[in-house]
């Protein structure tokens, strides 16, 4: 099982601030099967990024995927003040098996 | 547009099963994709828990495979979870999500998710 981990746990910065986000797998992983999720509180998770960088219908263009191997990141430009929410990466692996990562809190 | 709704019993005692439903609005299920089970328990993380073809073959986490049976019925354009000899670790909430992606890689859409709890 390819497990995923998430840095940092919790990020906090304010409106208007860049928004780096990690996933580092441990082993590799094919780009078209890193993905990440975005949870408000209360909600379902949400698509914003599929195949490592391509942005999912209707997610504003300040979100943004890049990475290949075990390192992915997830960019945020400029966080909006309707962004701060939880972020988990997901991978899917042959098997078939799919796993998440932990999660980081925007706050 | 396909809307997924997660519908079953939201307190199971310890030992019996939980059985849970997901009904799929603006796509028929027999038409295509995977379909996938996900749970979240309180407060934690995300754990997929299995996905079923538009033809009917499925694959499970293996961590829960041996207590696990995912089917569908698309005449009523839905498809099932059952989760057999559940203990507290079993509470979470559910969803329900359409698979997209080559070999079914990611969820999207999602329910909007149903907490089971499993107490006596």
């Amino acid at each position: 099982e390819i497990v995923l981990t998430q840095s940092p746990g919790t990020l906090s910065l304010s409106p208007g601030e860049r928004a780096t986000l990690s996933c580092r797998a441990s082993q590799s992983v094919g780009s078209s099967y890193i993905t990440w999720y975005q949870q408000k509180t209360g909600q379902a998770p949400r698509l914003l990024i599929y195949g490592a960088y391509n942005t999912a219908t209707g997610i504003p263009d300040r979100f943004s995927g890049s990475g290949s191997g075990t390192d992915f990141t997830l960019t945020i430009s400029r966080v909006e003040p309707e962004d701060f929410a939880v972020y988990y990466c997901q991978q899917y692996s042959s098997s078939p098996s799919i796993t998440f990562g932990q999660g980081t809190r925007l706050e | 547009q396909v809307q997924l709704q997660e519908s079953g019993p939201g307190l199971v005692k310890p030992s019996e099963t939980l059985s849970l439903t997901c009904i799929v609005s603006g796509y028929s299920i027999s038409s295509g994709y995977y379909w996938g089970w996900i749970r979240q328990p309180p407060g934690k993380g995300l754990e997929w828990i299995g996905n079923i073809y538009h033809s009917g073959s499925t694959y499970y986490n293996p961590s829960l495979k041996s207590r696990l049976n995912i089917s569908m019925d698309t005449s009523k354009n839905q498809f099932s979870l059952r989760l057999s000899s559940v203990t507290a670790a079993d509470t979470a909430m559910y969803y329900c999500a359409r698979v997209r992606g080559s070999s079914g890689s990611y969820f999207d859409p999602w329910g909007q998710g149903t907490l089971v709890t499993v107490s006596s």
